[in-house]
Protein backbone atom coordinates (compact mmCIF):
# COMPACT_ATOMS: atom_id res chain seq x y z
CA UNK A 1 0.00 0.00 0.00
CA UNK A 2 1.07 3.85 -0.78
CA UNK A 3 -0.21 5.06 2.64
CA UNK A 4 -2.26 7.64 0.45
CA UNK A 5 -6.14 7.57 1.05
CA UNK A 6 -8.88 9.00 -0.37
CA UNK A 7 -12.03 9.51 0.86
CA UNK A 8 -15.28 9.01 -0.19
CA UNK A 9 -14.52 5.87 -2.39
CA UNK A 10 -17.79 6.79 -4.21
CA UNK A 11 -20.09 9.64 -5.33
CA UNK A 12 -23.09 10.35 -6.74
CA UNK A 13 -24.09 14.36 -7.73
CA UNK A 14 -26.38 16.29 -10.39
CA UNK A 15 -25.52 18.43 -12.32
CA UNK A 16 -25.10 21.78 -10.74
CA UNK A 17 -24.08 20.47 -7.53
CA UNK A 18 -20.60 20.95 -5.81
CA UNK A 19 -18.50 18.51 -4.74
CA UNK A 20 -15.38 18.57 -2.12
CA UNK A 21 -12.90 15.24 -2.85
CA UNK A 22 -10.05 14.45 -0.21
CA UNK A 23 -6.84 13.63 0.49
CA UNK A 24 -4.40 12.17 2.86
CA UNK A 25 -0.91 11.86 1.67
CA UNK A 26 2.17 9.13 2.54
CA UNK A 27 3.80 10.32 5.29
CA UNK A 28 6.88 12.17 4.74
CA UNK A 29 5.46 13.86 1.27
CA UNK A 30 5.16 17.46 0.91
CA UNK A 31 3.12 17.95 -2.61
CA UNK A 32 -0.03 16.29 -3.56
CA UNK A 33 -0.86 16.36 -7.50
CA UNK A 34 -4.93 15.58 -8.36
CA UNK A 35 -5.52 13.47 -11.46
CA UNK A 36 -8.76 13.13 -13.46
CA UNK A 37 -9.00 9.91 -15.00
CA UNK A 38 -11.94 8.98 -17.68
CA UNK A 39 -12.96 5.36 -19.09
CA UNK A 40 -10.14 4.51 -21.16
CA UNK A 41 -8.00 7.17 -20.93
CA UNK A 42 -4.53 8.27 -18.77
CA UNK A 43 -4.99 10.53 -15.81
CA UNK A 44 -5.22 13.97 -17.01
CA UNK A 45 -2.96 16.58 -13.93
CA UNK A 46 -5.22 18.84 -12.84
CA UNK A 47 -2.61 20.56 -10.32
CA UNK A 48 -0.31 20.05 -7.65
CA UNK A 49 -0.11 21.48 -4.49
CA UNK A 50 3.78 22.09 -2.98
CA UNK A 51 3.72 24.00 0.79
CA UNK A 52 -0.08 24.79 0.57
CA UNK A 53 0.33 26.63 -2.35
CA UNK A 54 -0.85 25.32 -6.15
CA UNK A 55 2.60 24.60 -8.26
CA UNK A 56 1.32 23.44 -11.25
CA UNK A 57 -2.07 23.77 -13.22
CA UNK A 58 -3.00 21.42 -16.39
CA UNK A 59 -5.62 22.57 -18.84
CA UNK A 60 -9.21 22.27 -16.25
CA UNK A 61 -11.33 25.37 -15.62
CA UNK A 62 -10.96 27.50 -12.29
CA UNK A 63 -14.62 25.56 -11.19
CA UNK A 64 -11.60 22.90 -10.61
CA UNK A 65 -9.81 24.86 -7.12
CA UNK A 66 -8.02 23.42 -4.49
CA UNK A 67 -6.60 23.20 -1.22
CA UNK A 68 -3.21 21.81 0.87
CA UNK A 69 -3.11 21.47 4.64
CA UNK A 70 -0.19 21.97 6.90
CA UNK A 71 -0.27 18.66 7.41
CA UNK A 72 -0.12 18.41 3.86
CA UNK A 73 -3.75 16.71 3.23
CA UNK A 74 -5.32 18.64 0.54
CA UNK A 75 -9.04 18.92 -1.13
CA UNK A 76 -10.15 19.26 -5.05
CA UNK A 77 -13.01 20.81 -5.27
CA UNK A 78 -15.44 21.04 -8.28
CA UNK A 79 -18.09 23.72 -8.76
CA UNK A 80 -20.95 23.63 -11.17
CA UNK A 81 -20.48 20.08 -11.89
CA UNK A 82 -21.20 19.20 -15.21
CA UNK A 83 -21.77 15.65 -16.75
CA UNK A 84 -18.24 15.31 -18.32
CA UNK A 85 -16.73 15.88 -14.88
CA UNK A 86 -18.33 11.90 -14.41
CA UNK A 87 -14.42 10.36 -13.92
CA UNK A 88 -11.94 8.57 -11.41
CA UNK A 89 -10.20 11.20 -9.16
CA UNK A 90 -6.96 10.46 -8.20
CA UNK A 91 -4.73 12.10 -6.06
CA UNK A 92 -0.80 11.19 -5.65
CA UNK A 93 1.34 12.21 -3.00
CA UNK A 94 5.51 12.99 -3.81
CA UNK A 95 8.50 14.49 -2.18
CA UNK A 96 9.06 17.36 -4.76
CA UNK A 97 12.38 19.27 -4.85
CA UNK A 98 12.72 22.56 -6.69
CA UNK A 99 16.17 21.16 -7.27
CA UNK A 100 14.80 18.33 -9.49
CA UNK A 101 14.25 15.40 -7.82
CA UNK A 102 12.20 12.77 -9.54
CA UNK A 103 8.88 13.52 -8.36
CA UNK A 104 7.78 9.94 -8.02
CA UNK A 105 4.19 9.82 -7.61
CA UNK A 106 2.07 7.41 -5.16
CA UNK A 107 -1.19 7.06 -5.73
CA UNK A 108 -4.29 6.77 -3.16
CA UNK A 109 -7.16 4.46 -5.14
CA UNK A 110 -9.63 7.35 -6.43
CA UNK A 111 -12.85 8.63 -6.26
CA UNK A 112 -14.59 7.45 -8.49
CA UNK A 113 -17.39 10.50 -9.16
CA UNK A 114 -20.91 9.77 -10.87
CA UNK A 115 -22.60 13.01 -11.95
CA UNK A 116 -25.89 12.78 -13.19
CA UNK B 1 -0.10 17.27 -30.93
CA UNK B 2 -0.18 15.46 -27.34
CA UNK B 3 2.17 16.31 -24.94
CA UNK B 4 2.85 12.51 -24.32
CA UNK B 5 1.69 9.99 -27.29
CA UNK B 6 1.75 6.38 -26.64
CA UNK B 7 0.52 3.66 -29.34
CA UNK B 8 -2.86 2.19 -27.10
CA UNK B 9 -2.78 -0.94 -28.21
CA UNK B 10 -4.10 -3.57 -27.31
CA UNK B 11 -1.12 -5.81 -27.28
CA UNK B 12 -2.08 -9.78 -27.36
CA UNK B 13 0.86 -12.09 -27.02
CA UNK B 14 1.29 -15.01 -25.77
CA UNK B 15 3.46 -15.63 -22.47
CA UNK B 16 6.56 -16.08 -22.90
CA UNK B 17 7.23 -13.83 -25.62
CA UNK B 18 8.96 -10.50 -25.40
CA UNK B 19 6.91 -7.26 -25.69
CA UNK B 20 8.04 -3.49 -26.16
CA UNK B 21 5.79 -0.07 -25.66
CA UNK B 22 7.47 3.35 -27.17
CA UNK B 23 6.42 6.67 -25.83
CA UNK B 24 6.89 10.00 -27.42
CA UNK B 25 7.17 13.44 -25.83
CA UNK B 26 6.78 16.79 -27.10
CA UNK B 27 8.76 19.32 -24.59
CA UNK B 28 12.20 18.60 -24.73
CA UNK B 29 12.81 20.31 -21.41
CA UNK B 30 10.94 17.28 -19.83
CA UNK B 31 13.13 16.32 -16.99
CA UNK B 32 12.12 12.85 -15.39
CA UNK B 33 10.70 9.70 -16.89
CA UNK B 34 8.43 6.84 -15.23
CA UNK B 35 6.55 4.08 -16.66
CA UNK B 36 3.28 3.07 -14.41
CA UNK B 37 1.46 0.22 -14.41
CA UNK B 38 -2.41 0.36 -14.24
CA UNK B 39 -4.83 -2.82 -13.47
CA UNK B 40 -8.47 -2.63 -14.76
CA UNK B 41 -10.32 -0.29 -11.65
CA UNK B 42 -7.47 -0.06 -9.89
CA UNK B 43 -5.35 2.82 -9.53
CA UNK B 44 -1.64 3.34 -11.15
CA UNK B 45 1.51 2.28 -9.48
CA UNK B 46 4.96 2.93 -10.24
CA UNK B 47 6.70 0.37 -12.30
CA UNK B 48 10.24 2.14 -12.67
CA UNK B 49 11.91 4.98 -13.10
CA UNK B 50 13.76 6.21 -16.63
CA UNK B 51 17.47 7.04 -16.07
CA UNK B 52 18.78 8.50 -19.14
CA UNK B 53 22.09 5.53 -19.04
CA UNK B 54 19.24 3.01 -19.60
CA UNK B 55 17.93 0.88 -16.69
CA UNK B 56 17.00 -3.17 -15.94
CA UNK B 57 14.81 -4.22 -13.38
CA UNK B 58 14.23 -7.80 -13.78
CA UNK B 59 12.34 -9.12 -16.95
CA UNK B 60 12.10 -4.96 -17.78
CA UNK B 61 13.91 -2.62 -19.25
CA UNK B 62 13.47 0.78 -19.48
CA UNK B 63 15.50 3.19 -22.08
CA UNK B 64 15.38 7.02 -22.65
CA UNK B 65 16.25 8.37 -25.78
CA UNK B 66 16.65 12.59 -25.49
CA UNK B 67 17.93 13.60 -29.03
CA UNK B 68 14.34 11.60 -30.73
CA UNK B 69 12.17 12.23 -27.25
CA UNK B 70 11.05 8.65 -26.68
CA UNK B 71 10.96 6.44 -23.65
CA UNK B 72 10.63 2.43 -24.42
CA UNK B 73 9.65 -0.21 -21.94
CA UNK B 74 10.59 -4.08 -22.69
CA UNK B 75 9.16 -6.78 -20.97
CA UNK B 76 11.15 -10.14 -21.81
CA UNK B 77 9.11 -13.31 -21.02
CA UNK B 78 5.94 -11.94 -20.33
CA UNK B 79 3.64 -13.76 -17.25
CA UNK B 80 0.11 -13.79 -17.47
CA UNK B 81 0.23 -11.32 -14.64
CA UNK B 82 1.78 -8.52 -16.93
CA UNK B 83 -1.69 -8.23 -17.92
CA UNK B 84 -2.62 -4.61 -17.51
CA UNK B 85 -2.48 -0.80 -18.93
CA UNK B 86 1.51 0.57 -19.03
CA UNK B 87 1.35 4.62 -18.77
CA UNK B 88 4.30 6.44 -19.79
CA UNK B 89 4.44 9.68 -17.98
CA UNK B 90 7.07 12.57 -18.35
CA UNK B 91 7.10 15.47 -15.72
CA UNK B 92 7.78 18.66 -17.49
CA UNK B 93 9.07 21.89 -15.95
CA UNK B 94 6.46 24.60 -16.73
CA UNK B 95 7.15 28.17 -15.69
CA UNK B 96 8.56 27.43 -12.44
CA UNK B 97 6.18 24.50 -11.52
CA UNK B 98 5.74 21.76 -12.53
CA UNK B 99 3.86 19.66 -14.85
CA UNK B 100 3.48 15.82 -14.67
CA UNK B 101 2.05 14.43 -17.88
CA UNK B 102 0.77 11.09 -18.60
CA UNK B 103 0.30 9.27 -21.88
CA UNK B 104 -3.00 7.43 -22.94
CA UNK B 105 -2.06 4.14 -21.73
CA UNK B 106 -0.98 0.78 -24.01
CA UNK B 107 -2.90 -2.05 -23.26
CA UNK B 108 -1.39 -5.88 -22.76
CA UNK B 109 -3.24 -8.44 -22.70
CA UNK B 110 -0.78 -12.16 -22.41
CA UNK B 111 -2.42 -14.70 -22.98
CA UNK B 112 -1.97 -18.81 -22.51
Amino acid sequence: ETGVTQSPTHLIKTRGQQVTLRCSSQSGHNTVSWYQQALGQGPQFIFQYYREEENGRGNFPPRFSGLQFPNYSSELNVNALELDDSALYLCASSHYSPLGAKNIQYFGAGTRLSVL
Amino acid sequence: RKEVEQDPGPFNVPEGATVAFNCTYSNSASQSFFWYRQDCRKEPKLLMSVYSSGNEDGRFTAQLNRASQYISLLIRDSKLSDSATYLCVVNSPDSSASKIIFGSGTRLSIRP
